[in-house]
């Protein structure tokens, strides 16, 4: 089945710092990709989606680029801002439900 | 972008009483709706599928008969909560793919957060 796998653990780094979040998946056919961020006490929010090989998806600041030949959508910025914290899940469409990730929790010190 | 909104967006109940939870789709129609578990520190855990006029999809380990879940309309789906006990008590968050747009983005209610004493 559909599955998405992150990386293990919390984010936390500096106001203005790179941030990357990798995310693998495994599926057949050929899915949409979103990722969501959760702010607390909060539900999900669309963060960007790609629905096809090599479409990069951008919003504020944020990128992601579905590449089929490493089935990865890793989410980057350029300079993170505090405002930024919050919990980022990499998800899939497909068989008519999302797969998620296990989410990141990204913690960005001023 | 679509809306969907939840209600309430917090509640505390009394164990062994009901709550129910609504999520309705303001500006599109939705014959599927999803309803998720999430527990602190972790990520969603997918409960049911709704489906408008016909009886839910549930995942393995969900006892139907505690979350009931109706979807009468194209826009609203609920989930009662019956005789509820302290380790109910978590977020629940709804979704809905716009009608014709499974596979789709998916939008999300608000979340409710729902402490049994």
């Amino acid at each position: 089945g559909n599955s998405v796998t992150q990386m293990e653990g919390p984010v936390t780094l500096s106001e203005e710092a790179f941030l990357t979040i990798n995310c693998t998946y495994t599926a057949t056919g050929y899915p949409s990709l979103f990722w969501y961020v959760q702010y607390p006490g909060e539900g999900l929010q669309l963060l960007l989606k790609a629905t096809k090989a090599d479409d990069k998806g951008s919003n504020k600041g944020f990128e992601a680029t579905y590449r089929k030949e490493t089935t990865s959508f890793h989410l980057e910025k350029g300079s993170v801002q505090v405002s930024d914290s919050a919990v980022y899940f990499c998800a899939l469409a497909g068989n008519n439900r999302l797969a998620f990730g296990k989410g990141n929790q990204v913690v960005v010190i001023p | 972008g679509a809306v969907v909104s939840q209600h309430p967006s917090w509640v505390i109940c009394k164990s062994g009483t009901s709550v129910k939870i609504e999520c309705r789709s303001l500006d599109f129609q939705a014959t599927t709706m999803f309803w998720y578990r999430q527990f602190p520190k972790q990520s969603l855990m997918l409960m049911a599928t709704s489906n408008e006029g016909s009886k839910a999809t549930y995942e393995q380990g969900v006892e139907k008969d505690k979350f009931l879940i109706n979807h009468a309309s194209l826009t609203l789906s609920t989930l009662t909560v019956t005789s509820a006990h302290p380790e109910d008590s978590s977020f629940y968050i709804c979704s809905a793919f716009p009608f014709g747009q499974l596979n789709t983005e998916a939008f999300f209610g608000q979340g409710t957060r729902l402490t049994v004493v």
